[in-house]
């Protein structure tokens, strides 16, 4: 079974820092890794996926992600924060590894920005 | 484009009441979601629909039904509710087009029982 772990429920930057928002998964089959990010009272919105090809992904608002194989790691980046960055971030995952696959989702990392 | 649409967005019931969300998509998605997402929980799989007509269990289906009669409709059906419902419940699809298999999202109903 595929699983999902996001590294800190919360996490505080200040504007103009760097973000980093850590997402571990674990997977028998070659992923399909998710970003979303939910703003309050909203839906999900997609921020990035990885599929296959190129590991560096670059998404919306300057968000980018990188799978690497040997860490089981998609870690989300951003190089400077801005205040509109606060929101709620899920890392999620393909459960059959493939576009056919339900997605199974972190439990989410706040993200607050500091003026 | 409306994209993904819910109703109600809000509902107060007390326990043993009934009631139905309704999910709504104009994008002609094959596969359909209903989540429920909870504090520090993430979203969890209630139902899912791979097409009209069909309909399976997710990861928490215990309290709910689903039926999906129209492909751009799915419903989610409480039939007597229970405080432990308490949730915001999130609608989602996904087309079969799509490579790595995004899922568009509602947003949201958030249900609260007495």
């Amino acid at each position: 079974a595929q699983s999902v772990t996001q590294l800190g429920s919360h996490v505080s930057v200040s504007e103009g820092a760097l973000v980093l928002l850590r997402c571990n998964y674990s997977s028998s089959v070659p992923p399909y890794l998710f970003w979303y990010v939910q703003y309050p009272n909203q839906g999900l919105q997609l921020l990035l996926k990885y599929t296959t090809g190129a590991t560096l992904v670059k998404g919306i608002n300057g968000f980018e992600a990188e799978f690497k194989k040997s860490e089981t790691s998609f870690h989300l980046t951003k190089p400077s924060a801005h205040m509109s960055d606060a929101a709620e971030y899920f890392c999620a995952v393909s459960d059959r590894g493939g576009s056919q696959g339900n997605l199974i989702f972190g439990k989410g990392t706040k993200l607050s920005v500091k003026p | 484009n409306a994209g993904v649409t819910q109703t109600p967005k809000f509902r107060v019931l007390k326990t043993g009441q009934s009631m139905t969300l309704l999910c709504a998509q104009d994008m002609n998605h094959e596969y359909m979601y209903w989540y429920r997402q909870d504090p520090g929980m993430g979203l969890r799989l209630i139902h899912y629909s791979v097409g009209e007509g069909t309909t399976a269990k997710g990861e928490v289906p215990d309290g709910y039904n689903v039926s999906r009669l129209k492909k751009q409709n799915f419903l989610l059906g409480l039939e007597s509710a229970a405080p432990s419902q308490t949730s915001v419940y999130f609608c989602a699809s996904r087309g079969t087009g799509t490579r790595g298999g995004e899922q568009f999202f509602g947003p949201g109903t958030r249900l609260t029982v007495l």
